[in-house]
């Protein structure tokens, strides 16, 4: 059965600090994983990830896929309390069919 | 570019009474179609995937179906609607030839069962 477990569920933390949110994964024919933000609506796209060890980066958030200890880590620098939501990691199992975990709720606190 | 709509944005409904939420996706042709559902404090479970007009593919057995009538429309289904059937309710889309690899998500549909 796939299965996709994200740590820690939850987060508090200050304006300035720097997080690392975990994603681990056991799927079927993986074949990407993808990094969403979630608010008080519909997720928003972050990262995808298909290559092991290259880091995606986009501002303060940057993100890297680990094949071999089947993980993936998103971290967070310097962050701004717009940067509270919830973190959403999904495998890719096949072409279609995308695995979402829990999630992990970050608070940043002014 | 492209967009997708859904509709209702929130819904109340009494258990036993049947369901239709209904989604659209433009500018694009052919693309693969999602619904996703999220329970309070849950993560996204994915119901139904489908690749073409009236291919589905569904991933958990439960009371709800899914048709694509149309290339762009998706529409998720129940005859009778059960307490578990709340919480937010997501149709994505998605294009490997067209750059969008990714589930691009709608704005949701809040259903509450009462």
């Amino acid at each position: 059965e796939d299965k996709v477990v994200q740590s820690p569920l939850s987060l508090v933390v200050h304006e300035g600090d720097t997080v690392t949110l975990n994603c681990s994964y056991e799927v079927t024919n993986f074949r990407s994983l993808l990094w969403y933000k979630q608010e008080k609506k519909a997720p928003t796209f972050l990262f995808m990830l298909t290559s092991s060890g290259i880091e995606k980066k986009s501002g303060r958030l940057s993100s890297i896929l680990d094949k071999k200890e089947l993980s993936s880590i998103l971290n967070i620098t310097a962050t701004q309390t717009g940067d509270s939501a919830i973190y959403l990691c999904a495998p890719g199992s096949g072409t279609y069919k995308y695995i979402f975990g829990t999630g992990t709720r970050l608070k940043v606190l002014a | 570019s492209q967009t997708i709509h859904q509709w209702p944005a929130t819904l109340v409904q009494p258990v036993g009474s049947p369901l239709s939420l209904e989604c659209t996706v433009e500018g694009t042709s052919n693309p693969n179609l999602y619904w996703y559902r999220q329970a309070a404090g849950r993560g996204l479970q994915l119901l139904f995937y489908s690749v073409g007009i009236g291919q589905i593919s569904s991933e958990v057995p439960q009371n709800l179906s899914a048709s694509r009538p149309q290339d762009r429309q998706f529409i998720l289904s129940s005859k009778k609607l059960l307490l578990s059937d709340s919480g937010f309710y997501l149709c994505a889309w998605s294009h490997s030839s067209q750059g969008q690899r990714f589930p691009g998500f709608g704005p949701g549909t809040r259903l509450l069962v009462l």
